[in-house]
This record gives structure tokens, sequence and C-alpha cells, in this order.
């Protein structure tokens, strides 16, 4: 089975930029987590998303929104970027009723 | 704050020795324990996970989990090279929400 995807691989963006990012979970996973990792720290939990519903949000920004769709997919949105959200996003997705996560390989943003 | 600390290290072993890598947790409430590998420029990747008091093992993996002192440990026997890496400890709980530690960084020498 394949595993969590993410995309895009690497971004580059400015200041002030907007920035979409996309996952898909595994096949027959419902729930959808995001995390951010900057160097050296361990991933900070964003958003967590099951069955289209938001489920829990971390100690991030309004800049900070996502979305999960029909197919489980899911978006993170950052608006306003920053030089400091410059990080590895990783998003993880967990089959029900299970509270494993399992990490896909994520997308490393950089602002300029 | 709910947090989970690791000793950051770098932790050194020799090839074949045991590689003894501890965690605390802050949060009584944490119900379910993971361990994840993460290799240097890659996504963190899911060795063990632990949700009772005790010892769970899993080939040269050990997880050992004590509520009562909210502890966790992970033991690496026969340590190979290829374990050289950075372990992240992570705490879940009712919201199912992952608190991690920001990792320690193993070296295996050959």
């Amino acid at each position: 089975d394949a595993g969590v995807t993410q995309s895009p691989t690497h971004l580059i963006k400015t200041r002030g930029q907007h920035v979409t990012l996309r996952c898909s979970p595994i096949s027959g996973h419902k729930s959808v987590s995001w995390y951010q990792q900057v160097l050296g720290q361990g991933p900070q939990f964003i958003f967590q998303y099951y069955e289209k519903e938001e489920r829990g949000r971390g100690n991030f920004p309004d800049r900070f929104s996502a979305r999960q769709f029909p197919n489980y997919s899911s978006e993170l949105n950052v608006n306003a970027l920053l030089l400091g959200d410059s990080a590895l996003y990783l998003c993880a997705s967990s089959p029900p009723p299970a509270v494993t996560q399992y990490f896909g390989p994520g997308t490393r943003l950089t602002v300029l | 704050q709910k947090e989970v600390e690791q000793n950051s290290g770098p932790l050194s072993v020799p090839e074949g020795a045991i590689a003894s890598l501890n965690c605390t947790y802050s949060d009584r409430g944490s119900q379910s324990f993971f361990w994840y590998r993460q290799y240097s420029g890659k996504s963190p990747e899911l060795i063990m996970s632990i949700y009772s008091n005790g010892d769970k093992e899993d080939g040269r993996f050990t997880a050992q989990l004590n509520k009562a002192s909210q502890y966790v440990s992970l033991l690496i026997r026969d340590s190979q090279p290829s374990d050289s890496a950075t372990y992240l400890c992570a705490a879940g709980g009712s919201n199912y929400k992952l608190t991690f530690g920001k990792g320690t960084l193993l070296t295996v020498n050959p």
C-alpha cells in the first residue's frame, strides 16, 4: 500500500506570500494531522482533522488554516508568510480508531 | 505547558552495543507513547508504540513505560551504523494530538 504522500517536496516563497501544501493519507485512514518541524526541534502540532471536521488545533496564529476533503486528503494554507515559517511541514495519517500516526515525506518550505 | 523531555545527545555507542534512549513527559493524561526514528533530511518513521506499563519488544528494539514515573525508554540491542539517526519520543492523549520531544541524536560507530 502507498504511504502518506505530500506535495510539493520543496517550496521557496518570499515574505508576505501565501502557500498551500497538500497531503493524501494512507488508504483507509480518515484522520490527517499537520505538524511543523524547525531545524533541531521535534515536530509541533498544527491541526488535526477527522472525517472532515477539525478535531484539534495547536498554538499557531490564524495565518495557518487547513481543511479536509471528502476523499480524506487535506490542505494546509499559510498566509502572509514570515521568515520564521521556514520549516519542514509534515502530514500524518491515522487509521480509525487508532492514535498511531504515520508520517509522509514532508514539504520543505523556505521563506526568503 | 505539556512537555516531553529528551536528552539531546549526541549519544555515541560502538557497533554491537546497547543504545539506551530516555524520555520523560509532564502530562499524566498521556495514554499512548511512540518512538520515531528520523534520518537527517527525512521524515519521522515509526519504530515502536507502547500503551501499558512494562516492556514491549520488537526485534532489536525494546520500549519500556513507567507511568508512575512518567518515563519512557527505548533500548536498541546490537546497534548498527544504520541505526545512527535522531530518535523522537512522542506522547499522545485523548485528543489524539502527539507532543514530541526535541529528539536524541544517536551515532553508532563501526
